[in-house]
């Protein structure tokens, strides 16, 4: 299994507070990536990083920012939390080369709540 | 922008029959094509990939996926469905070149004794 993992893996809070969670990985992976996933929806894309502070944005960004100051660390902040921000987030990371073609390798996943 | 369609967010099938997960694709230009699948409570493994070789591409668990150009499509097939492959499959295309993946909404697995 690819080196992901992502912290912390449950996490519940009030409605206007700042939640900053967390993927690292040992795999020294060029891309990171933040989805969240949603029932029927499947998985969405936040933001993605192609490098060191290197970073733009998915299709669902908006009230998500994020960081990403060393290789193995990608943090994805949600300014004020909102409930409809309620999900399960996916940390992915990937490589390109001729033989990987891109394909993502995915953390456990962060179950976020919002109250 | 590439785009991926599963239709029926919920396939039931019995032990031992065919299982037959659809995809269709739009992508502007020649794409890399992915099956993953998710077990409850888990991040999403990777069951095989397309990426212009040879256009049926056998994965693990007895998965296999046919790429059809003509019909933009990338099934997935096993022969016989066994109670372990209950979870929820995703496709996912990105166009050559393109490090972005587009997923499809998934499909839900039940495998009925």
């Amino acid at each position: 299994d690819a080196g992901i993992t992502q912290s912390p893996r449950h996490k519940v809070t009030e409605t206007g507070t700042p939640v900053t969670l967390r993927c690292h990985q040992t795999e020294n992976h060029r891309y990171m990536y933040w989805y969240r996933q949603d029932p029927g929806h499947g998985l969405r894309l936040i933001h993605y990083s192609y490098g060191v502070k290197d970073t733009d944005k998915g299709e669902v960004s908006d009230g998500y920012s994020v960081s990403r100051s060393k290789t193995e660390d990608f943090l994805l902040t949600l300014e004020s939390a909102t409930s409809s921000q309620t999900s399960v987030y996916f940390c992915a990371i990937s490589e390109s080369s001729a033989t990987t073609a891109y394909e993502q390798y995915f953390g456990p996943g962060t179950r976020l709540t919002v109250t | 922008a590439q785009s991926v369609t599963q239709l029926g967010s919920h396939v039931s099938v019995s032990e031992g029959a065919l299982v037959l997960l659809r995809c269709n694709y739009s992508s502007s230009v020649p794409p890399y094509l992915f099956w993953y699948v998710q077990y409850p409570n888990q991040g999403l493994q990777l069951l095989l990939k397309y990426t212009s070789a040879a256009t049926l591409v056998k994965g693990i668990n007895g998965f296999e996926a046919e790429f059809k150009k003509s019909e933009t499509s990338f099934h997935l097939t096993k022969p016989s469905a066994h109670m372990s492959d209950a979870a929820e499959y995703f496709c996912a295309v990105a166009p050559y070149g393109n490090n972005r993946l587009a997923f499809g909404k998934g499909n839900q697995v039940v495998v009925i004794p």
